[in-house]
């Protein structure tokens, strides 16, 4: 069964520091492993896909790599601003569609 | 304005009392998601829907029912039978075979 675990559980870092979210799975054969942000109280926006042939995906100041081998994914964040606070999570997608969330990064980037 | 929409945003519910959550969505989206997520943890799958009239239990069903007679709704109910029913609830939806699965702004449900 599929697990999903992320480290750290909380992050507290000053304003333009390039930070490392880390997400690790158990079972390597995935279809997909994605990243979301959660504003607290509110939904999930999504940030970026991997595909399980690709090896990263970038959008802005955000990069995501997977290493499918390993069992991990991480979350690069460059130039981190107050903006960036929310909680990170990552899922991994089965065959069936089905998505397996970790329990989630806590994200304060102070000012 | 395409999206997803979750009503109630907040539910009290008694006890003994089954109470149901909306989720609406004009995205044209074949599958639906329920998810769970209690505090500091991720998000836990309760039923999905790839079609109408057709759904499957996730990993969570138990003390929870869904119906999807039509395809732009997947109205959830939390029956007296789930004793801790607290938490944030939380509907997706997503194309056929889609990868990407988009999400409502959640409903937050507590007990009285």
């Amino acid at each position: 069964k599929q697990e999903v675990t992320q480290i750290p559980a909380a992050l507290s870092v000053p304003e333009g520091e390039n930070l490392v979210l880390n997400c690790s799975f158990t079972d390597s054969a995935i279809y997909n492993l994605q990243w979301f942000r959660q504003d607290p109280g509110k939904g999930l926006t999504s940030l970026l896909l991997i595909q399980s042939s690709q090896r990263e995906q970038t959008s802005g100041r955000l990069n995501a790599s997977l290493d499918k081998s390993s069992g991990r994914s991480t979350l690069y964040i460059a130039a981190s601003q107050p903006g960036d606070s929310a909680t990170y999570l990552c899922a991994a997608m089965d065959s069936s569609y089905k998505l397996i969330f970790g329990s989630g990064t806590r994200l304060l980037v102070r000012p | 304005d395409g999206g997803i929409t979750q009503s109630p945003k907040y539910l009290f519910r008694k006890e003994g009392q089954n109470v149901t959550l909306s989720c609406e969505q004009n995205l044209n989206h074949d599958a639906m998601y329920w998810y769970r997520q209690d505090p500091g943890q991720g998000l836990r799958l309760i039923y999905y829907s790839q079609i109408v009239n057709d759904f499957q239990k996730g990993d969570i069903a138990e003390g929870y029912s869904v119906s999807r007679e039509k395809k732009e709704s997947f109205p959830l109910t939390v029956t007296s039978a789930q004793k801790n029913p607290t938490a944030f609830y939380l509907c997706a939806s997503s194309p056929q075979g889609g990868n990407i699965q988009y999400f409502g702004a959640g409903t937050r449900l507590s007990v009285l």
